[in-house]
Formats: C-alpha cells, sequence, structure tokens
C-alpha cells in the first residue's frame, strides 16, 4: 500500500542553523499539507500546498517557513533559523484529488526536530 | 474558528471491554469529522471519517462512530478491544470555512491491559 514517507526520522539542530525537512507524498496524490505536534501539545496546522503555491497558512508559519516541491516527488518544509520553540514533530500529509475536496489526508511517520 | 475537545486524555480499559472516546466540536458551519489513531512511533493513521449521510461511520479494526449534530459530538465506539488497540486516538475536523486543513484534539491515550 502507498505510503507517505519522511526523512529523516530524527534531526537535531543548533539554535539558527536551518533545516530542511523532506517528505516524498504518495504518487497521484495532488495536495499537499505540513502540521506540527509539540511535545504534550496538540497536532497543528502549519501549510497546505496546491498547484505549485500555498493555498492555506497557519499563523505559526512566518517568514521562516517555506515549502518546495522542488519535483515531482518531493515536498520540503525548510525553517530558515530555528528556534528553541521549534522543537517538534513534525508531520508531512498528502491528499487525493476527490471530486475537487481533498477529504482523506494520509500522513507520514513524522521527523522528530531537536533544536538546542 | 472550529475547535476540538477531547474530554479525556487517557482511558485505560481492560481487553475485550469496550471502549468509548469522546469527542466535541465547534464551527459555524457544516464540518466533515475524523479520527485518526497514532501506534508508538508510527504517523497518523486514518480511522473513520464522516462526510455526510448516515450518522453512524464504521471504520477499520472495529471502530465506529456516532455523529450527532445536536450535540455537536462525534463519538468513537469499540466493543471489544485487543491489546493491539492500545495507542492514542485523535479526532480532527475541517470544515468548508477552513479550507482543508485539520484541526485536532488533544488526543485521547488508550491503554488496554490483559
Amino acid at each position: 500500500e502507498p505510503e507517505v514517507t519522511q526523512t529523516p526520522s530524527h534531526q537535531v539542530t543548533q539554535m539558527g542553523q536551518e533545516v530542511i525537512l523532506r517528505c516524498v507524498p504518495i504518487s497521484n496524490h495532488l495536495y499537499f499539507y505540513w502540521y506540527r505536534q509539540i511535545l504534550g501539545q496538540k497536532v497543528e496546522f502549519l501549510v497546505s500546498f496546491y498547484n505549485n503555491e500555498i493555498s492555506e497558512k497557519s499563523e505559526i508559519f512566518d517568514d521562516q517557513f517555506s515549502v518546495e516541491r522542488p519535483d515531482g516527488s518531493n515536498f520540503t518544509l525548510k525553517i530558515r533559523s530555528t528556534k528553541l520553540e521549534d522543537s517538534a514533530m513534525y508531520f508531512c500529509a498528502s491528499s487525493p484529488p476527490s471530486g475537487g475536496r481533498p477529504y482523506e489526508q494520509y500522513f507520514g511517520p513524522g521527523t522528530r526536530l531537536t533544536v538546542t | 474558528a472550529q475547535s476540538v475537545t477531547q474530554l479525556d486524555s487517557q482511558v485505560p480499559v481492560f481487553e475485550e471491554a469496550p471502549v468509548e472516546l469522546r469527542c466535541n466540536y465547534s464551527s459555524s458551519v457544516s464540518v466533515y469529522l475524523f479520527w485518526y489513531v497514532q501506534y508508538p512511533n508510527q504517523g497518523l493513521q486514518l480511522l473513520l471519517k464522516y462526510l455526510s449521510g448516515s450518522t453512524l461511520v464504521k471504520g477499520i479494526n472495529g471502530f465506529e462512530a456516532e455523529f450527532n449534530k445536536s450535540q455537536t459530538s462525534f463519538h468513537l465506539r469499540k466493543p471489544s478491544v485487543h491489546i493491539s488497540d492500545t495507542a492514542e486516538y485523535f479526532c480532527a475536523v475541517s470544515d468548508q470555512a477552513a479550507g482543508n486543513k485539520l484541526t485536532f484534539g488533544g488526543g485521547t491515550r488508550v491503554l488496554v491491559k490483559p
């Protein structure tokens, strides 16, 4: 069964450094998302991406964050200058086209980002 | 703005006993409702969804949920749990006003005891 994959599974970085989290969505999916979960807190929406542009973003997704689909398979989240509070589990998700409404989001296993 | 409340952060339950996980939501428009499960060290897996139609929704692994519009609830149930059901369960909602993003509840950790 096709799956969303994410690399790396765990990333440790120093404050102020740039990180890129990588995701490979399911191949025929058209909608892509990033969520994060700070330890002990709710899963929070960051951004959705469709047709090579951001379709929606949350207040968390400020200028330090960016997303890109550099080729036909990868979907990346870049944090330009990491802060301690960026430490979290980051989940990528993708949705198939479904009559114009992507009802089901399929999640990857997550990347645990630790900022020291 | 939409929000989701899962009233129980942890639910211990004995094997073969029934379990109910409570979820309440608030939204000003029609909603789509979901339950996801997260097994240890894994991602979020869709258990079931309510989009429209019958208010009783059946999902994978013997789970079902009932949408109650008047009580704005979407409780998850299983009549007989297994040890393998030990996991964290998340209720989520999306609505047309919010686009496609999911808003999650805080999660309920289910621990099945032998």
